[in-house]
Parts: structure tokens; sequence; C-alpha cells
């Protein structure tokens, strides 16, 4: 177990729709990442917050946005769904302040299948 | 240019055997990590090794090691006495100080390692 913990676990909607991923960070980390594993496909890197701050974008959709709340828990939203955002979503979590030694651990991942 | 890459998209080792997973990265950060994760088909990502790029010594955790060679720019990853369980894909990270200050991870594409019986 790694601490990080992401709901739902799985997630099944419909084209059109909007819905909501939710990661909470292990204890002390203030870093939150968010990446899509689509199947058969690498992490693609969406988005990091550090301590409430959007630090660095990646390949994020217009339709996709995250926030990271003052207790360090963090929310990605997508909205008007395609078929193609069927991935696998991960959050992961680290201490986060550069100069320090710092390790990525993720969540077991929200499987959202868009029918 | 890729920053980090893994040239072998799969491999086959025979239970009992070490197999080497090679990955190359790219970085004028002198200060950088590298990392090993493992997947397995149940999806989740788990953490094996850290290698920070001032450590003098190669990284072991139990049958993994971390072959660093720094010159070379290349953290392969050893599996010692490969186990039916270590059948998943595996992915080489590493980490670089971003722009923001605070840390950018960039993953390879991943190595599916299969071991026979």
């Amino acid at each position: 177990d790694s601490g990080v913990t992401q709901t739902p676990k799985h997630l099944i909607t419909a084209t059109g729709q909007r819905v909501t991923l939710r990661c909470s960070p292990r204890s002390g980390d203030l870093s939150v990442y968010w990446y899509q594993q689509s199947l058969d496909q690498g992490l693609q890197f969406l988005i990091q917050y550090y301590n409430g701050e959007e630090r660095a974008k990646g390949n994020i959709l217009e339709r996709f946005s995250a926030q990271q709340f003052p207790d360090l828990h963090s929310e990605l939203n997508l909205s008007s769904l395609e078929l193609g955002d069927s991935a696998l979503y991960f959050c992961a979590s680290s201490p986060g302040l550069a100069g320090h030694t710092d390790t990525q651990y993720f969540g077991p991942g929200t499987r959202l299948t868009v029918l | 240019a890729q920053k980090i890459t893994q040239t072998q998209p799969g491999m086959f080792v025979q239970e009992k055997e070490a197999v080497t997973l090679d990955c190359t990265y790219d970085t004028s950060d002198p200060s950088y990590g590298l990392f090993w994760y493992k997947q397995p088909s149940s999806g989740e990502m788990i953490f094996l090794i850290y290698q920070g790029s001032y450590d003098q010594q190669n990284a072991t955790e139990g049958r993994y090691s971390l072959n660093f060679q720094k010159a070379r720019k290349s953290a392969n990853l050893v599996i010692s006495a490969s186990q039916l369980g270590d059948s998943a894909m595996y992915f080489c990270a590493m980490r670089e100080t971003g722009t923001s200050g605070t840390y950018k991870y960039i993953f390879g594409t991943g190595t599916r390692l299969k071991v026979l019986a």
C-alpha cells in the first residue's frame, strides 16, 4: 500500500458526461501529479500541483481540469467525455520540494470507461 | 529527443534466471533521480528502486539492483532469480528539477517482461 488513495476505483459513464476523480496524497506529501494511461500505452503526464498551486502542465486537454484543496487532496474533472477518454487515471504524490530526495508514489488508479 | 528511452518493448526470461531491463536517459540537470516502477496486470504502479545522480554506489533492493553508469547515461534494472510474479510491465523514470522549482517526472514507454516456467 503506497499510502495514496484514489476514488472511485472504477467508473463507467456515457459520452458527453462529466466525472470527478479524487486523490488523497500520502501524509506529508505536498505534490500531486495526475497521469493518464490508455490501453497498452505509457504514462501521459497531465498536471502537477504543489501545496495548492498548479506547477506544471502536460498533455492535458482543455476539457479536463484539476485542483488541489487546502487539505492537499486533489480532484481531476473530466467533462464532455469522449470514447477516447477511456483510460486508467493515476494520481501520484511526493514530498515535492526541490532540493530534497523525492520519490513519487502512485495510487491504485481509477479505471474510467466511457460508453 | 526522448528523455527516457527503453528500447526493449518486450522480453522473456526463464524462471530463476537473471534479466536486465535497459534504460537510457538524457538530462542537463546535475541533480536528478532515476526510478524503476513495476506495473502488473492488475494495473497498480509499484515503486521498486531509486538511484540518485550523486550516489556513488549502485542501488539495491532485494532481488532488484540498478546498474547505474553515469557517463553512459544508463540506468538498467537487474532482476535476479526471476519469479513468475515478476511478469509485468516495467517503467524507467527520471526526476528533474522543473522550471517551477518543484520536481518533474518523465517516464519511459516501458518493457513488458514475461517470466517463463
